[in-house]
């Protein structure tokens, strides 16, 4: 069964500050794996997207990375703002027959940026 | 550019009432167009799935139901609410051919009481 497992489930961290989110997936066979950040009340919004043979992708202060082997991916947040406070999403697709893909969702790590 | 749109944005329906949600995008042709509902604590979920006109995947099984009467309209309809309906329903889109991107909607938050 494909799975999605985020930690920690929520966060909360100091302005400026650093931090580190975790995905571990079991999903196969693997196509891509995506982070997204879904501000409250909001749809979610694509932050990187990487395949099989990219292990690091960067978006501005955000750094993806993904280790196939392991089946794991991070995302870093560096110099943290208020506005970062969300909730972050890792989805990792899977090929399915026909050319598709599907998509298995994480239930997010819920990050708070506080003064 | 493209653009997604939802409406409304906020929705509350009595129990056994009937439900239609909308979804358009803006700037693109032939998209892949995908219903998601979000509940609380919950990753998303993939309900329906369109890859043309009159073209429907479901992918759970429940009484909702979706259709695509324009190639860039998608509706997300039932007959009859329930209390388990209640969430928050994202709307997104793909290219047809080339890209993994995904791009979803504001969403709608619906509560049924």
């Amino acid at each position: 069964k494909n799975q999605v497992e985020q930690s920690p489930q929520s966060l909360i961290i100091l302005e400026g500050k650093n931090c580190t989110l975790q995905c571990n997936y079991t999903v196969s066979p693997f196509s891509n794996l995506r982070w997204y950040k879904q501000d409250t009340g909001r749809g979610p919004v694509s932050l990187t997207i990487m395949t099989f043979s990219e292990n690091t992708k960067s978006n501005g202060r955000y750094t993806a990375t993904l280790d196939a082997d392991t089946k794991q991916s991070s995302l870093h947040i560096t110099a943290s703002q208020l506005s970062d406070s969300a909730s972050y999403i890792c989805v990792v697709s899977a090929e399915v027959t026909g050319g598709g893909n599907k998509l298995t969702f994480g239930t997010g790590t819920q990050l708070k940026v506080e003064l | 550019s493209q653009t997604i749109h939802q409406w409304p944005a906020t929705l509350v329906q009595p129990v056994g009432s009937p439900l239609s949600l909308e979804c358009t995008v803006e700037g693109t042709s032939n998209p892949n167009l995908y219903w998601y509902r979000q509940a609380a604590g919950r990753g998303l979920q993939l309900l329906f799935y369109s890859v043309g006109i009159g073209q429907i995947s479901s992918e759970v099984p429940q009484n909702l139901s979706a259709s695509r009467p324009q190639d860039r309209q998608f509706i997300l309809s039932s007959k009859k609410l329930l209390l388990s309906d209640s969430g928050f329903y994202l709307c997104a889109w793909r290219p047809g051919h080339g890209s993994y991107e995904q791009y979803f909607g504001p969403g709608t938050r619906l509560t049924v009481t």
